[in-house]
């Protein structure tokens, strides 16, 4: 069965602080996506990675295959980066399976 | 910046009510999805539609559901017989070549909520 599971679910952090969350899936994914959910539901793509590391701005995606598992860092957290951050997988077709997300929330 | 629109934002109805859910993805991509989320539940798959037929659907998208793109921008869901527990956010979604090549865009949702 193709699963992704997430962790933690919820984490509070201070401001400035770097952040990682974490990512891992069962054998078989080919591509796996970084997911950002807006507190108004809506869903923005961060990143789609099927090895190594993606940066982008203040976010950095990684995937080691070997172990199955991804991490989303944010350095240098800001309270505009609070929102429910998500990971789906695609498993050899093109919908996607996802994570139960991880609510963020970044305190001035 | 291109992007993937949905219509209505709130749609509210009786059960037994038929809706539809309007999409309209970005002019060059050629996939299409429709994902739900129910409050408080992770975001789950329910049909893929390439080359105007559906390419794989789940478990959820029985006779019940149905997709179109009538015209060659709008992509629809319709719930032909809605119940209680299709009440939920409808995200449509779109993607230039085979997600697994590809990012999917999102639209805003369409938060469903049978009375």
């Amino acid at each position: 069965k193709n699963e992704v599971e997430q962790s933690p679910q919820n984490l509070t952090a201070q401001e400035g602080e770097f952040i990682t969350i974490n990512c891992s899936y069962s054998v078989g994914i080919s591509a796996l996506h970084w997911l950002q959910q807006h507190p108004g539901g809506g869903i923005v793509s961060l990143f789609m990675l099927s090895s190594g590391k993606k940066k982008h701005g203040r976010l950095i995606a990684t995937i080691n295959i070997q172990e199955k598992h991804s991490s989303l860092h944010i350095t240098a957290s800001h309270p505009r980066d609070s929102a429910v951050y998500i990971c789906a997988g695609n498993f050899g077709n093109e919908k996607l399976t996802f994570g139960t997300g991880t609510r963020l929330t970044i305190i001035p | 910046e291109p992007e993937v629109t949905q219509t209505p934002s709130h749609q509210v109805t009786q059960m037994g009510q038929e809706v539809i859910l309007r999409c309209v993805p970005i002019s060059n991509h050629l996939y299409f999805y429709w994902y739900r989320q129910i409050l408080g539940q992770k975001v789950e798959f329910l049909v893929s539609f390439y080359n105007n037929e559906i390419s794989e659907k789940s478990e959820i998208f029985d006779d019940q559901f149905s997709v179109e793109r009538p015209d060659g921008s709008n992509f629809t869901l319709k719930i032909r017989s809605t119940k209680l527990e299709d009440s939920a956010m409808y995200f449509c979604a779109s993607s230039e070549l085979e997600s697994s090549y590809n990012e999917q865009f999102f639209g805003p949702g369409t938060r469903l909520t049978v009375l």
